[in-house]
């Protein structure tokens, strides 16, 4: 079946810390997206990368950075220096067909700090 | 910027009432519009889309019209179900200096009671 997967659920994690986010995607999209979801703000865009080894920042992107050295992962990791990091994190993917655009979400990682 | 805005919730229904979630839309160019649903704890999932002026994208009993003239891609369904509770987003998409960036709403918490 093709799909996106995240990893892990549930993560908690310790001030300090550095955590990385799994998003894997065999859809063969071009474009791949993180947001961040809070509750009542509906979702807040991260990280978008178009194409391997190339990545934008998003409206949100201080204390984040990602990677995209293959097509089909885009790994988020969370730093020390996001401040209130506690939330619902979502990885999505489209492709980049002006008619047929849409976004493919994976289930989600709910990050908590400790 | 691009925006979207949708009707503040909760929205409180009966079983098999009629729905109306108002969206409307700010863009620049000719975007296309979405409607994705959120359930519990998941990630989003696509619900419907139209790409250009008047099309009606339906699914599932829910449909949605795209009109140019009042700028709005409003949700309705002509008899809820206890199932349909969820959160629902408006979405747009158009390209922005060749990048295809997505702009949610803030989405709307649906509540249908038997």
């Amino acid at each position: 079946d093709g799909g996106i997967t995240q990893s892990p659920k549930y993560l908690f994690r310790k001030e300090g810390q550095n955590v990385t986010l799994s998003c894997e995607q065999n859809l063969n999209h071009d474009a791949m997206y993180w947001y961040r979801q809070d509750p009542g703000q509906g979702l807040r865009l991260i990280y978008y990368s178009q194409i391997v080894n190339d990545f934008q920042k998003g409206d949100i992107a201080e204390g984040y950075s990602v990677s995209r050295e293959k097509k089909e992962s885009f790994p988020l990791t969370v730093t020390s220096a996001q401040k209130n990091p506690t939330a619902f994190y979502l990885c999505a993917s489209s492709t980049m067909d002006r008619v047929a655009d849409t976004q493919y979400f994976g289930p989600g990682t709910r990050l908590t700090v400790l | 910027g691009d925006s979207v805005t949708q009707m503040e919730g909760p929205v409180t229904l009966s079983e098999e009432a009629f729905l109306t979630i108002n969206c409307t839309y700010t863009a620049t160019g000719y975007p296309s519009l979405f409607w994705y649903v959120q359930y519990p704890g998941e990630g989003l999932q696509l619900l419907l889309k139209a790409t250009k002026a008047d099309d009606k994208g339906s699914n599932k009993g829910f449909e949605a019209t795209y009109r140019k003239e009042t700028t709005s891609f409003h949700l309705e369904k002509g008899s809820v179900q206890v199932s349909d509770s969820a959160v629902y987003f408006c979405a747009l998409s158009e390209v922005s200096g060749g990048s295809y960036i997505p702009t949610f709403g803030r989405g709307t918490s649906l509540i249908v009671h038997p």
